[in-house]
């Protein structure tokens, strides 16, 4: 089992749509999750972060987390063209362990 | 200050030759992370830095692949005597100890070709 999973995808959501990105993770020692976006062909850019069980919302993202399920997500409202790219899950901890990512392409 | 710089930002090489890469980090941030990332798979957790101690390395990186940190500043990563598979993005991120640590900033990565 990885230590990180996500469904690499791709995931396709009409614009205007809720994008649902899911992640579960195996360490029940990890305490603080993060999602990063990619675009194709460059780096990982940190677009939330949540450390308690709950939702917490920025804009039109909303990371939930449950931490009895070991279990993250992602969710996108308004999805937008530019949102397409991929979304990695991140768990802290010093062995840093991100998932393989979910792309998502948001139709115009 | 502009963010994580690594320099080359691209890189050639024939297999059997050594490399060094360079990360520069935000001036603030004490911790630095070396991740190797391939196409269609997230980064690879290569190595850390809390200042220049080195306190973490995964089991994964074979003794050819080195990295320091020697002023708590810039880091270099070496590959000695590249073989194919070492053919990867290679990235560099930097976190602040304290609150919200393990936020990372990454640079733009270095893009390894082994020929």
């Amino acid at each position: 089992q990885k230590e990180v999973e996500q469904n690499s995808g791709p995931l396709s959501v009409p614009e205007g749509a809720i994008a649902s990105l899911n992640c579960t993770y195996s360490d029940r020692g990890s305490q603080s999750f993060f999602w990063y976006r990619q675009y194709s062909g460059k780096s990982p850019e940190l677009i939330m972060s949540i450390y308690s069980n709950g939702d917490k919302e920025d804009g039109r993202f909303t990371a939930q987390l449950n931490k009895a399920s070991q279990y993250v997500s992602l969710l996108i409202r308004d999805s937008q063209p530019s949102d397409s790219a991929t979304y990695l899950c991140h768990t802290g901890g010093f062995k840093t362990i991100f998932g393989a990512g979910t792309r998502l392409f948001v139709k115009a | 200050d502009t963010g994580v710089s690594q320099n080359p930002r691209h890189k050639i090489t024939k297999r059997g030759q050594n490399v060094t890469f360079r990360c520069d980090p935000i001036s603030e941030h004490n911790r630095l992370y070396w991740y190797r990332q391939t196409l269609g798979q997230g980064p690879e957790f290569l190595t850390y830095f809390q200042n220049e101690a080195q306190l973490e390395k995964s089991r994964l990186l074979s003794d050819r692949f080195s990295a320091e940190r020697p002023k708590g500043s810039f880091s270099t990563l070496e590959i000695q005597r590249t073989e194919q598979g070492d053919s990867a993005m290679y990235l560099c991120a930097s976190s602040q100890q304290g609150v919200g640590t393990q936020k990372l900033f990454f640079g733009s990565g270095t893009q390894l070709s082994v020929l």
